[in-house]
Protein backbone atom coordinates (compact mmCIF):
# COMPACT_ATOMS: atom_id res chain seq x y z
CA UNK A 1 0.00 0.00 0.00
CA UNK A 2 1.21 3.51 -0.96
CA UNK A 3 2.64 5.21 2.04
CA UNK A 4 3.57 8.84 2.56
CA UNK A 5 7.27 9.16 3.78
CA UNK A 6 9.49 11.77 5.91
CA UNK A 7 12.82 12.55 6.11
CA UNK A 8 14.90 12.61 8.59
CA UNK A 9 13.35 10.95 11.03
CA UNK A 10 15.12 12.66 13.90
CA UNK A 11 16.96 16.40 13.47
CA UNK A 12 19.21 17.74 15.99
CA UNK A 13 19.17 21.52 15.47
CA UNK A 14 20.88 24.90 17.09
CA UNK A 15 18.56 27.57 18.07
CA UNK A 16 18.42 29.93 15.41
CA UNK A 17 19.51 27.44 12.55
CA UNK A 18 17.46 27.08 9.79
CA UNK A 19 15.76 23.51 9.24
CA UNK A 20 13.80 21.73 6.30
CA UNK A 21 12.12 19.00 6.66
CA UNK A 22 10.99 16.43 3.58
CA UNK A 23 7.95 14.62 2.89
CA UNK A 24 7.33 12.39 -0.21
CA UNK A 25 3.36 12.30 -0.27
CA UNK A 26 1.47 9.45 -1.79
CA UNK A 27 1.52 10.10 -5.64
CA UNK A 28 -1.86 10.18 -6.60
CA UNK A 29 -2.58 13.17 -3.54
CA UNK A 30 -3.67 16.47 -4.17
CA UNK A 31 -3.93 18.04 -0.73
CA UNK A 32 -0.84 17.87 1.32
CA UNK A 33 -0.85 19.19 5.12
CA UNK A 34 1.64 19.10 8.30
CA UNK A 35 0.82 18.75 11.70
CA UNK A 36 3.20 18.66 14.90
CA UNK A 37 3.04 17.31 18.30
CA UNK A 38 4.65 19.04 20.71
CA UNK A 39 5.50 15.98 23.71
CA UNK A 40 2.78 14.91 25.44
CA UNK A 41 0.35 17.69 23.71
CA UNK A 42 -2.23 17.39 20.85
CA UNK A 43 -1.19 17.22 17.63
CA UNK A 44 -2.25 20.59 15.91
CA UNK A 45 -2.94 21.51 12.60
CA UNK A 46 -0.07 23.83 10.72
CA UNK A 47 -1.07 24.38 7.05
CA UNK A 48 -2.88 23.05 4.10
CA UNK A 49 -1.51 22.96 0.67
CA UNK A 50 -2.87 22.45 -2.54
CA UNK A 51 -2.95 23.64 -6.34
CA UNK A 52 0.81 24.88 -5.16
CA UNK A 53 -0.45 27.22 -2.79
CA UNK A 54 -1.27 27.40 0.97
CA UNK A 55 -4.91 26.81 1.25
CA UNK A 56 -5.21 27.29 4.95
CA UNK A 57 -2.63 27.91 7.81
CA UNK A 58 -3.11 28.26 11.67
CA UNK A 59 -2.30 31.05 13.80
CA UNK A 60 1.07 28.56 14.84
CA UNK A 61 2.59 28.66 11.36
CA UNK A 62 4.02 32.35 11.63
CA UNK A 63 6.11 33.66 9.41
CA UNK A 64 9.26 31.29 10.44
CA UNK A 65 7.45 28.90 8.45
CA UNK A 66 6.86 28.00 4.84
CA UNK A 67 6.32 25.06 2.32
CA UNK A 68 7.03 24.07 -0.68
CA UNK A 69 6.71 21.38 -3.27
CA UNK A 70 9.74 22.08 -5.04
CA UNK A 71 9.06 19.53 -7.77
CA UNK A 72 6.48 17.09 -8.61
CA UNK A 73 7.11 14.28 -5.67
CA UNK A 74 8.52 16.45 -2.16
CA UNK A 75 7.07 18.87 0.25
CA UNK A 76 8.93 20.45 2.75
CA UNK A 77 8.45 22.34 5.57
CA UNK A 78 11.05 25.17 6.29
CA UNK A 79 11.77 26.45 9.67
CA UNK A 80 13.28 29.62 9.52
CA UNK A 81 14.87 30.08 12.71
CA UNK A 82 13.98 27.95 15.23
CA UNK A 83 12.83 28.07 18.57
CA UNK A 84 13.03 26.00 21.33
CA UNK A 85 9.43 25.41 21.72
CA UNK A 86 9.65 24.47 18.36
CA UNK A 87 10.36 21.19 19.61
CA UNK A 88 8.26 18.52 18.24
CA UNK A 89 7.13 15.36 16.27
CA UNK A 90 5.78 16.98 12.90
CA UNK A 91 3.64 15.05 10.80
CA UNK A 92 3.22 15.35 6.93
CA UNK A 93 -0.31 14.01 5.78
CA UNK A 94 -1.91 13.86 2.29
CA UNK A 95 -4.57 13.19 0.91
CA UNK A 96 -6.46 12.33 -2.43
CA UNK A 97 -9.34 14.95 -1.86
CA UNK A 98 -9.89 18.02 0.06
CA UNK A 99 -13.18 16.53 1.52
CA UNK A 100 -14.12 16.69 5.23
CA UNK A 101 -14.51 12.76 5.11
CA UNK A 102 -11.59 11.88 3.93
CA UNK A 103 -8.77 10.61 5.56
CA UNK A 104 -5.40 11.85 5.87
CA UNK A 105 -2.58 9.51 5.34
CA UNK A 106 0.30 10.73 7.66
CA UNK A 107 3.73 9.78 7.58
CA UNK A 108 5.69 8.83 10.46
CA UNK A 109 7.14 12.27 11.51
CA UNK A 110 10.29 13.87 11.85
CA UNK A 111 11.17 14.26 15.44
CA UNK A 112 12.70 17.82 15.82
CA UNK A 113 14.31 18.48 18.78
CA UNK A 114 16.30 22.35 19.10
CA UNK A 115 18.70 23.00 21.75
CA UNK B 1 -13.79 26.47 18.23
CA UNK B 2 -14.08 22.98 17.66
CA UNK B 3 -12.22 21.01 20.04
CA UNK B 4 -12.02 17.38 21.10
CA UNK B 5 -11.94 15.69 24.82
CA UNK B 6 -10.83 12.11 25.17
CA UNK B 7 -9.81 10.20 28.98
CA UNK B 8 -6.78 10.35 30.13
CA UNK B 9 -4.30 7.00 30.00
CA UNK B 10 -2.58 5.43 30.34
CA UNK B 11 -4.97 2.96 30.05
CA UNK B 12 -3.55 -0.77 31.00
CA UNK B 13 -5.51 -3.63 30.39
CA UNK B 14 -4.93 -7.84 30.82
CA UNK B 15 -5.37 -9.06 27.31
CA UNK B 16 -8.89 -10.61 26.37
CA UNK B 17 -10.58 -7.68 28.45
CA UNK B 18 -13.39 -5.20 27.12
CA UNK B 19 -11.88 -1.80 25.73
CA UNK B 20 -13.87 1.53 25.83
CA UNK B 21 -11.59 4.74 25.17
CA UNK B 22 -14.31 7.92 25.94
CA UNK B 23 -14.10 11.01 23.57
CA UNK B 24 -16.74 13.54 23.42
CA UNK B 25 -16.06 16.61 20.66
CA UNK B 26 -17.31 19.95 20.48
CA UNK B 27 -18.03 21.53 16.79
CA UNK B 28 -20.84 23.30 14.80
CA UNK B 29 -22.66 21.73 12.63
CA UNK B 30 -22.23 18.09 11.44
CA UNK B 31 -18.46 16.97 11.74
CA UNK B 32 -17.21 13.78 10.79
CA UNK B 33 -15.41 11.57 13.33
CA UNK B 34 -12.16 9.68 13.49
CA UNK B 35 -10.30 7.35 15.01
CA UNK B 36 -6.28 7.11 14.68
CA UNK B 37 -3.60 4.67 15.62
CA UNK B 38 -0.19 5.43 16.50
CA UNK B 39 2.21 2.33 16.88
CA UNK B 40 5.48 2.68 18.63
CA UNK B 41 7.50 4.32 15.80
CA UNK B 42 5.13 5.11 13.32
CA UNK B 43 2.89 7.55 11.94
CA UNK B 44 -0.85 7.91 12.44
CA UNK B 45 -3.10 5.28 10.31
CA UNK B 46 -6.94 5.95 10.44
CA UNK B 47 -8.67 3.12 12.62
CA UNK B 48 -12.09 4.25 11.91
CA UNK B 49 -14.46 7.04 11.10
CA UNK B 50 -18.38 7.79 10.96
CA UNK B 51 -19.40 10.77 8.70
CA UNK B 52 -23.15 11.20 10.10
CA UNK B 53 -25.31 10.59 13.17
CA UNK B 54 -25.67 6.92 14.18
CA UNK B 55 -23.04 5.90 12.11
CA UNK B 56 -21.05 2.91 13.10
CA UNK B 57 -17.41 2.90 12.16
CA UNK B 58 -15.45 -0.27 12.46
CA UNK B 59 -12.40 -1.96 11.66
CA UNK B 60 -10.17 -4.59 13.23
CA UNK B 61 -12.23 -5.35 16.07
CA UNK B 62 -12.64 -1.76 17.32
CA UNK B 63 -16.04 -0.14 16.96
CA UNK B 64 -17.39 3.52 17.37
CA UNK B 65 -21.16 5.13 16.76
CA UNK B 66 -21.19 8.35 15.96
CA UNK B 67 -23.56 10.10 19.06
CA UNK B 68 -25.04 13.06 18.27
CA UNK B 69 -27.16 13.75 21.18
CA UNK B 70 -24.23 13.31 23.42
CA UNK B 71 -21.78 14.41 20.94
CA UNK B 72 -19.20 11.64 21.67
CA UNK B 73 -17.66 8.78 19.82
CA UNK B 74 -16.28 6.18 21.99
CA UNK B 75 -13.95 3.84 20.81
CA UNK B 76 -14.71 -0.24 21.94
CA UNK B 77 -13.33 -3.38 21.98
CA UNK B 78 -14.83 -6.41 22.86
CA UNK B 79 -11.14 -8.53 23.57
CA UNK B 80 -8.05 -6.76 23.08
CA UNK B 81 -5.02 -8.35 22.05
CA UNK B 82 -1.17 -7.36 23.27
CA UNK B 83 -0.66 -6.15 20.06
CA UNK B 84 -3.42 -3.42 20.11
CA UNK B 85 -0.86 -1.17 22.69
CA UNK B 86 -0.68 1.98 21.29
CA UNK B 87 -1.88 5.61 21.30
CA UNK B 88 -5.10 6.32 20.20
CA UNK B 89 -6.26 9.73 19.05
CA UNK B 90 -9.95 10.99 18.87
CA UNK B 91 -10.75 13.58 16.27
CA UNK B 92 -12.86 15.44 14.10
CA UNK B 93 -13.40 17.20 10.77
CA UNK B 94 -15.74 20.53 9.85
CA UNK B 95 -18.10 19.37 7.45
CA UNK B 96 -17.83 23.20 6.40
CA UNK B 97 -17.02 21.99 2.69
CA UNK B 98 -13.04 23.92 2.67
CA UNK B 99 -10.04 21.92 2.99
CA UNK B 100 -9.46 19.53 5.85
CA UNK B 101 -8.44 21.36 9.52
CA UNK B 102 -8.61 18.19 11.95
CA UNK B 103 -9.09 18.81 15.34
CA UNK B 104 -7.77 15.95 16.92
CA UNK B 105 -7.71 14.95 21.24
CA UNK B 106 -4.74 14.43 23.31
CA UNK B 107 -4.00 10.57 22.86
CA UNK B 108 -5.04 7.90 25.20
CA UNK B 109 -1.99 5.41 25.35
CA UNK B 110 -3.37 1.41 25.99
CA UNK B 111 -0.91 -1.20 27.17
CA UNK B 112 -2.40 -4.07 26.99
CA UNK B 113 -0.65 -7.44 29.22
CA UNK B 114 -0.49 -10.66 28.58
Amino acid sequence: EPEVTQTPSHQVTQMGQEVILRCVPISNHLYFYWYRQILGQKVEFLVSFYNNEISEKSEIFDDQFSVERPDGSNFTLKIRSTKLEDSAMYFCASSPTGQDNSPLHFGNGTRLTVT
Amino acid sequence: GDSVTQMEGPVTLSEEAFLTINCTYTATGYPSLFWYVQYPGEGLQLLLKATKADDKGSNKGFEATYRKETTSFHLEKGSVQVSDSAVYFCALSPNSGGYQKVTFGTGTKLQVIP
